[in-house]
């Protein structure tokens, strides 16, 4: 079993819905990052987070620490939005930034 | 806002040569890089640590010799595959914690074929 798992692994949308993305890891974290990768293979950094919740612009993550688990919403989606989104636990190594185990991404496809 | 870049972008080489990576942090210092690597339809994983002014710290199962890595400069991180073989061909990203932000900025990816 990954110990960064997401779900679903591919989703298609059509314009304007709301969009959710769950992950889900069984290793002690600092931070919860999530991700977004384009065709060309680029990496875009949406949100790090600890705890609760975080917004910006039609994106919003969340985190549950309890339970282990985080979601990233995306609001009116828009074809643009089309990509993969990678969740990505950083290990509670208590040592450097950015040692992260990487979820195998979601491949979103948003439909005019 | 803060940039990563990488160079080059893609690189084909032949069974056996070494290729050099390069990483820089463009408006920012950033005295730890991390180097990823992700195979088609794979997750990335991380491969290494880069410290400037120290050794890499390698990731389990990551040959320290097969993947040499140099940060020469708060700016400038090197990943140098040596004796590539075509099991090496991926997609080499590398990142930079920010400075002033909860965040990583990542490079653009290099692409390498080994044929």
């Amino acid at each position: 079993k990954n110990e960064v798992e997401q779900s679903p692994q591919n989703l298609t949308a059509q314009e304007g819905e709301f969009i959710t993305i769950n992950c889900s890891y069984s290793v002690g974290i600092s931070a919860l990052h999530w991700l977004q990768q384009h065709p060309g293979g680029g990496i875009v950094s949406l949100f790090m987070l600890s705890s609760g919740k975080k917004k910006h612009g039609r994106l919003i993550a969340t985190i549950n620490i309890q339970e282990k688990h985080s979601s990233l919403h995306i609001t009116a989606s828009h074809p643009r939005d089309s990509a993969v989104y990678i969740c990505a636990a950083e290990r509670n190594y208590g040592g450097s930034q950015g040692n992260l185990i990487f979820g195998k991404g979601t491949k979103l496809s948003v439909k005019p | 806002g803060a940039v990563v870049s990488q160079h080059p972008s893609w690189v084909i080489c032949k069974s056996g040569t070494s290729v050099k990576i390069e990483c820089r942090s463009l408006d920012f210092q950033a005295t730890t890089m991390f180097w990823y690597r992700q195979f088609p339809k794979q997750s990335l994983m991380l491969m290494a640590t880069s410290n400037e002014g120290s050794k890499a710290t390698y990731e389990q199962g990551v040959e320290k010799d097969k993947f040499l890595i140099n940060h020469a400069s708060l700016t400038l991180s090197t990943l140098t595959v040596t004796s590539a073989h075509p099991e090496d061909s991926s997609f080499y990203i590398c990142s930079a914690p920010g400075t002033t932000t909860d965040t990583q900025y990542f490079g653009p990816g290099t692409r390498l074929t080994v044929l």
